[in-house]
């Protein structure tokens, strides 16, 4: 149980256009879906907080307009990344739980590259 | 604030020995605390975690973790070492009660040796 689908898991594309990560919980109702970045051989950095039928709430430094995210069913949370340059270039994760105090579960991530 | 650290960035062991993966923690609260476990171009995979109850808890794949308040430690371990658990282990603690984010460690890299 606690399935976490990201779609897609890889994508290259060239500096200038938008790609949009789909994160679907399968199994579950997502009340809360977490976008994070991570860079090679670093941590996760959280970069929004985004509740089903709500705006997200963005960490300090994420640029909410060049990372637009929707979370506008209990089951899917987009990404999208606007107007992407290189230095978009990363691997991102999304998470999702159900009720607050429950363990978030992960996607198995994409990663982004930009030419 | 809550913080957590993880005292080994790099973690070598033969296949077949134990596995002691540390984690120290700070936090203002009754903390939740986590263990979860990356392979390579993968999300993470909830090991365990610990939400007040039992201060020793079993997770999958043999791992466990021990709460130790006096110490604020949560060392991940585990009886013999397989090859299959060589991966980047991450060490959690959630945010504050109301918005439960997750702090957390820097990782610590497991390699298992044949």
């Amino acid at each position: 149980g606690a399935v976490v689908s990201q779609h897609p898991s890889w994508v290259i594309c060239k500096s200038g256009t938008s790609v949009k990560i789909e994160c679907r919980s399968l199994d579950f109702q997502a009340t809360t879906m977490f976008w994070y970045r991570q860079f090679p051989k670093q941590s996760l950095m959280l970069m929004a907080t985004s509740n089903e039928g709500s705006k997200a709430t963005y960490e300090q430094g994420v640029e909410k307009d060049k990372f637009l995210i929707n979370h506008a069913s209990l089951t899917l949370s987009t990404l999208t990344v606007t107007s992407a340059h290189p230095e978009d270039s990363s691997f991102y994760i999304c998470s999702a739980r159900g009720s607050i105090n429950q363990p978030q579960h992960f996607g198995d991530g994409t990663r982004l590259s930009i030419l | 604030a809550q913080s957590v650290t993880q005292l080994d960035s790099h973690v070598s062991v033969s296949e077949g020995t134990p596995v002691l993966l540390r984690c120290n923690y700070s936090s203002s609260y009754s903390p939740s605390l986590f263990w979860y476990v990356q392979h390579p171009n993968k999300g993470l995979q909830l090991l365990l975690k610990y939400t007040s109850a039992a201060t020793l808890v079993k997770g999958i794949n043999g791992f466990e973790a021990e709460f130790k308040k006096s110490e604020t430690s949560f060392h991940l371990t585990k009886p013999s070492a397989h090859m299959s658990d060589a991966a980047e282990y991450f060490c959690v603690v959630s945010d504050s009660p109301g918005t439960y984010k997750y702090i957390f460690g820097t990782g610590t890299r497991l390699k298992v040796l044949a």
